[in-house]
């Protein structure tokens, strides 16, 4: 079974601070995603990484950097924590046209 | 870019009844179609999938069938039961090598016993 695993799945952090969201997938895939989930607003893509060193903008890359050293992992760096960054966040690596999704981090800002 | 237009939730229902969760969509080309389904406390997997027109995607007793005239791929099933209960997320994907979908903003499904 495809596993794409999330270092945290609770996290509070104070505003200002920065804060790093850890994605590892153990399955080879070229691609990955960093999505924020929010009530009434679905899934939003934040940043994606097609190759190692590789990411393009999704549709809210504000705010947020992401880093892909390894191929199996794939970093999110909220450099400066808000309010309105408080959201899950979730990680896909994908097949061809089917993403695999990792169990989501629920990020507290305080 | 592409776009979803879903059945806005919540969605109750009882046990064994029938279900249909609308979603009409709009996209570049020939799109395939996704219904990815999140349990509670979960990530979202995938529940079926359907590549080209009039084919039928179907899985857990699920079923969708891509209707190009009509730019939809309605979510059915003909007897819920309580595990069914989730958020239901459409998403239809044109194609390119990095494999970007565009999800819906998800439908939530409770099923009552």
């Amino acid at each position: 079974d495809v596993k794409v695993t999330q270092s945290s799945r609770y996290l509070v952090k104070r505003t200002g601070e920065k804060v790093f969201l850890e994605c590892v997938q153990d399955m080879d895939h070229e691609n990955m995603f960093w999505y924020r989930q929010d009530p009434g607003l679905g899934l939003r893509l934040i940043y994606f990484s097609y190759d190692v060193k590789m990411k393009e903008k999704g549709d809210i890359p504000e705010g947020y950097s992401v880093s892909r050293e390894k191929k199996e992992r794939f970093s999110l760096i909220l450099e400066s924590a808000s309010t309105n960054q408080t959201s899950m966040y979730l990680c896909a690596s994908s097949w061809a046209d089917t993403q695999y999704f990792g169990p989501g981090t629920r990020l507290t800002v305080l | 870019g592409n776009s979803v237009t879903q059945m806005e939730g919540p969605v109750t229902l009882s046990e064994e009844a029938f279900l249909t969760i609308n979603c009409t969509y709009t996209a570049t080309g020939y799109p395939s179609l996704f219904w990815y389904v999140q349990y509670p406390g979960e990530g979202l997997q995938l529940l079926l999938k359907a590549t080209k027109a009039d084919d039928k995607g179907s899985n857990k007793g699920f079923e969708a069938t891509y209707r190009k005239e009509t730019t939809s791929f309605h979510l059915e099933k003909g007897s819920v039961q309580v595990s069914d209960s989730a958020v239901y997320f459409c998403a239809p994907y044109s194609g390119g090598s990095n494999y970007k979908l565009t999800f819906g903003k998800g439908t939530l499904l409770t099923v009552n016993p």
